[in-house]
């Protein structure tokens, strides 16, 4: 079974600190792996994808497959990233890849 | 152009009750994802539709819900006899096919049984 692990409910940091949100998974095989944000009254959106390896507003993310871990990273939050995040996973079939979401962490920067 | 979008907003139904909740997708997406949010947790997959063919209903928690798209546009999610336990926000998805394009998501359905 495919599973999705995030084990902070919530994360307050100070603007200008470093943040790191913890992802771990269980999946037989080679899984794709996403950060999905939420902000403030909007729709969730994608913020970033393992295969593009890009970083998007200053986020990275580094897959671990030894520790089986996906843990997103920021070393100066703004206030702006205050928002909901989700890990999540998907399979690589051709279609119908549904994503399974962790519970997601509330990140709060204070100013 | 116009992303995913749900209606109604919100919903209250009152227990055994049926209800219909609708999703529009981005214009020529093909796939369409239907997923559950309980309160202080992250989205469950419901089901899949590729086209109008529904190719996965193995998240669909009872014989109470059903899903259909059929024309392979607009989709609706049916709950009947609704439960307590079905208050959630009900998402909808849409995408290209193929492992390499994104979900986009609607603003999502809060449903509400009293």
């Amino acid at each position: 079974a495919q599973r999705v692990t995030q084990p902070e409910k919530l994360l307050s940091v100070f603007k200008g600190a470093p943040v790191e949100l913890k992802c771990n998974y269980s999946y037989s095989g080679s899984p794709e792996l996403f950060w999905y944000v939420q902000y403030s009254r909007q729709r969730l959106q994608l913020l970033l994808r393992h295969i593009s390896r890009e970083s998007i507003k200053g986020f990275t993310a580094d897959l671990n497959k030894g520790e089986t871990s996906f843990h997103l990273k920021k070393p100066f939050a703004q206030e702006e990233d205050s928002a909901m995040y989700y890990c999540a996973l998907s399979g690589f079939k051709a279609a119908g890849n549904k994503l399974t979401f962790g519970g997601g962490t509330r990140v709060l920067v204070k100013p | 152009g116009a992303g995913v979008s749900q209606s109604p907003r919100y919903k209250v139904a009152k227990r055994g009750q049926d209800v219909a909740l609708r999703c529009d997708p981005i214009s020529g997406h093909v796939s369409l994802f239907w997923y559950q949010q309980a309160l202080g947790q992250g989205p469950e997959f419901l089901t899949y539709f590729q086209n109008e063919a529904q190719l996965d209903k193995s998240g669909l928690p009872s014989d109470r819900f059903f899903a259909e798209r059929p024309e392979g546009s607009v989709s609706t999610l049916k709950i009947q006899r609704t439960q307590q336990e079905d208050s959630a926000v009900y998402l909808c998805a849409s995408s290209l096919a193929g492992v390499l394009y994104e979900q986009y998501f609607g603003p999502g359905t809060r449903l509400t049984v009293t």
